[in-house]
Parts: C-alpha cells; sequence; structure tokens
C-alpha cells in the first residue's frame, strides 16, 4: 500500500517552460488536493477533486490546471513557469471532505522556476 | 478573513512538556486538526477535535475551546524525534481547511 505518490521529487525549471507533477493515491480516496508550502506560509490549496471527472479552484489557482480522470490520478500541470511558483507542491488525497477529514499526504515536489 | 495564528518557533528540553499554541477566526467552524511535519517530509495527522475539549493520544493532547478560537497542542515527556514543525488548522463552514503558518518545535538535550 503506497499511499500517495507523487513525481518528481525536485525540478528546476526555465521561465516559460511548462510541467506535469504527477499524483496518484492507492486508497480508493474519493478527495484529493494540490497544495503549496512557502516559507513562513500555511499551506495554499491550488486545486481540489471531489471525485473522477470532477475539479474546482483553490485559494491560488492561477498559473496552474488539473485534470482527473481516473479515482486514482490527478497530475498539475504548470503552464509558462513563472518565479513565483517556486515552492514546494504537496498532493492529498482523502476520503471524505468534512468531518473528520483526514488528509494523506504525499511526500512533496520541490519546484524552482529560475 | 479568514486567520490562523501560532508561535513561530519554539524550543524546549528532552523529557519536558512543551504546550503549542493556535488561534483562529474563520468563517464557521467544521473542526480543527494539528498535523507534524518533519524538515523535508509531507505532514501527518496527530489529531482532530471538533468538540470542546481534551483529546489524548498517547504523549499527545489537543485541547479545543471554540468560544475563544483556541486550541493548544500538549506534548509530554519529549524525544528529540519530536522536533519538527507542528500544523494547526481549522475546517471552515465550506469544509475548506485554513492552514497555519506552523510552529517550528525545537527539542534541546
Amino acid at each position: 500500500n503506497a499511499g500517495v505518490t507523487q513525481t518528481p521529487k525536485f525540478r528546476i525549471l526555465k521561465i516559460g517552460q511548462s510541467m506535469t507533477l504527477q499524483c496518484t493515491q492507492d486508497m480508493n480516496h474519493n478527495y484529493m488536493y494540490w497544495y503549496r508550502q512557502d516559507p513562513g506560509m500555511g499551506l495554499k490549496l491550488i486545486y481540489y477533486s471531489v471525485g473522477a471527472g470532477i475539479t474546482d479552484k483553490g485559494e491560488v489557482p492561477n498559473g496552474y490546471n488539473v485534470s482527473r480522470s481516473t479515482t486514482e490520478d490527478f497530475p498539475l500541470r504548470l503552464e509558462l513557469a513563472a518565479p513565483s511558483q517556486t515552492s514546494v507542491y504537496f498532493c492529498a488525497s482523502s476520503f471524505t471532505g468534512s468531518g473528520a477529514n483526514v488528509l494523506t499526504f504525499g511526500a512533496g515536489s520541490r519546484l524552482t522556476v529560475l | 478573513g479568514q486567520n490562523i495564528d501560532q508561535p513561530t518557533e519554539m524550543t524546549a528540553t528532552e523529557g519536558a512538556i512543551v504546550q503549542i499554541n493556535c488561534t483562529y477566526q474563520t468563517s464557521g467552524f467544521n473542526g480543527l486538526f494539528w498535523y507534524q511535519q518533519h524538515a523535508g517530509e509531507a505532514p501527518t495527522f496527530l489529531s482532530y477535535n471538533v468538540l470542546d475539549g481534551l483529546e489524548e493520544k498517547g504523549r499527545f493532547s489537543s485541547f479545543l475551546s471554540r468560544s475563544k478560537g483556541y486550541s493548544y497542542l500538549l506534548l509530554k515527556e519529549l524525544q528529540m524525534k519530536d522536533s519538527a514543525s507542528y500544523l494547526c488548522a481549522v475546517m471552515d463552514s465550506n469544509y475548506q481547511l485554513i492552514w497555519g503558518a506552523g510552529t517550528k518545535l525545537i527539542i534541546k538535550p
């Protein structure tokens, strides 16, 4: 049981490049999330999904896109990378979206945009 | 706006007790969570409070007062492995999690 798997762990991008962060979970969780974590700040929600085929914007969606074609996969696409997107990105999943909504996080992806 | 406040950093001694406070102002309340995050790693779930009072789980306890918008995480018999950041998060009326910036706990021998 791998939990939530993110790839890559590290990536350096040039300004204007694009890339996709991959996220897969094997717990049959309905809810999946993408967060970014910047130094001295709380986790910020980028996008989330309540099930296959359904996605919605979080607090900081600009510059990102997501898709949810299967229950297991929730990739995050960065188009036209900017230095402001330098951050650590965490994918997470949960069985429910309310109540004791315990999140299981992936190991994180550290992205640097130069 | 919505806000979660936690101390930025705390230092404690191995074997001692430490209390990490969290105050919140959110639009609605549907529960408060504490997560532990070791440096360079993912956050992991510690506790959940939705009713007032104390929840105890081994060496860790979490307290909630909804009327005061206040919670604390109490760590007893501190061990070196407890050196980590502790994140407080509140679920608002829309079931969205609002996260504090985290408290970095340094344990000294």
